[in-house]
């Protein structure tokens, strides 16, 4: 088992410009999270899905970020036009179904994003 | 929605003495509470995990006790080794996972 794997692991772009994070979740898994991490906010949940849908995005900060999900082995999250405060680790996890004890989230190394 | 605060922010301790990490919850939904451990530049792993119809969990040197009447839950770890030194960071799900901002624990050898 590969695990989740997040592509690209870091991106540096300038302000302004396009962002597309990729995420394969572990073959099987029905949901998909995808997390930010910086130091001051922590790991904050953005957006999830459930069978391809979306169930929450009310983490989504702004409507610059999309999320989608076309099949159950891909995912990706897009930043347009990206921001400076964008800056940050974003993670995707996967669970076999909504998080609990017998459905543990697995994350992916991570993509750190750094807009200038 | 879920809101999860976790304390200490930070935790220094020698090598051989334990360390405690709390967390409180907000959402009496909330029926699942894993604990996951980060070193530098490297992804959350989960350590441990309890549900809400058990008290206490114990593996090894790490366990994690939860009070539902109180919406509080604790990871201990005893007789801690440089190895542990890490953020750790507690969870709580009613199918997504809110985790609290995390605590960086630094174990003096």
């Amino acid at each position: 088992d590969a695990g989740v794997i997040q592509s690209p692991r870091h991106e540096v772009t300038e302000m302004g410009q396009e962002v597309t994070l990729r995420c394969k979740p572990i073959s099987g898994h029905n949901s998909l999270f995808w997390y930010r991490q910086t130091m001051m906010r922590g790991l904050e949940l953005l957006i999830y899905f459930n069978n391809n849908v979306p169930i929450d995005d009310s983490g989504m900060p702004e409507d610059r970020f999309s999320a989608k999900m076309p099949n159950a082995s891909f995912s990706t999250l897009k930043i347009q036009p990206s921001e400076p405060r964008d800056s940050a680790v974003y993670f995707c996890a996967s669970s076999l179904g909504l998080a609990s004890w017998n459905s543990p989230l697995h994350f992916g190394n991570g993509t750190r994003l750094t807009v200038t | 929605g879920e809101n999860v605060e976790q304390h200490p922010s930070t935790l220094s301790v020698q090598e051989g003495d334990s360390a405690v990490i709390k967390c409180t919850y907000s959402d009496s939904a909330s029926n699942y509470f894993p604990w996951y451990k980060q070193e530098l530049g490297k992804r959350p792993q989960l350590i441990i995990d309890i549900r809400s119809n058990v008290g206490e969990k114990k593996d090894q040197r790490i366990a994690v006790t939860l009070n539902k009447t109180a919406k509080h839950f604790s990871l201990h770890i005893t007789e801690t080794q440089p190895e542990d030194s890490a953020v750790y960071f507690c969870a709580a799900s009613s199918g997504n996972l809110i985790f609290g901002k995390g605590t960086k624990l630094s174990v003096k050898p």
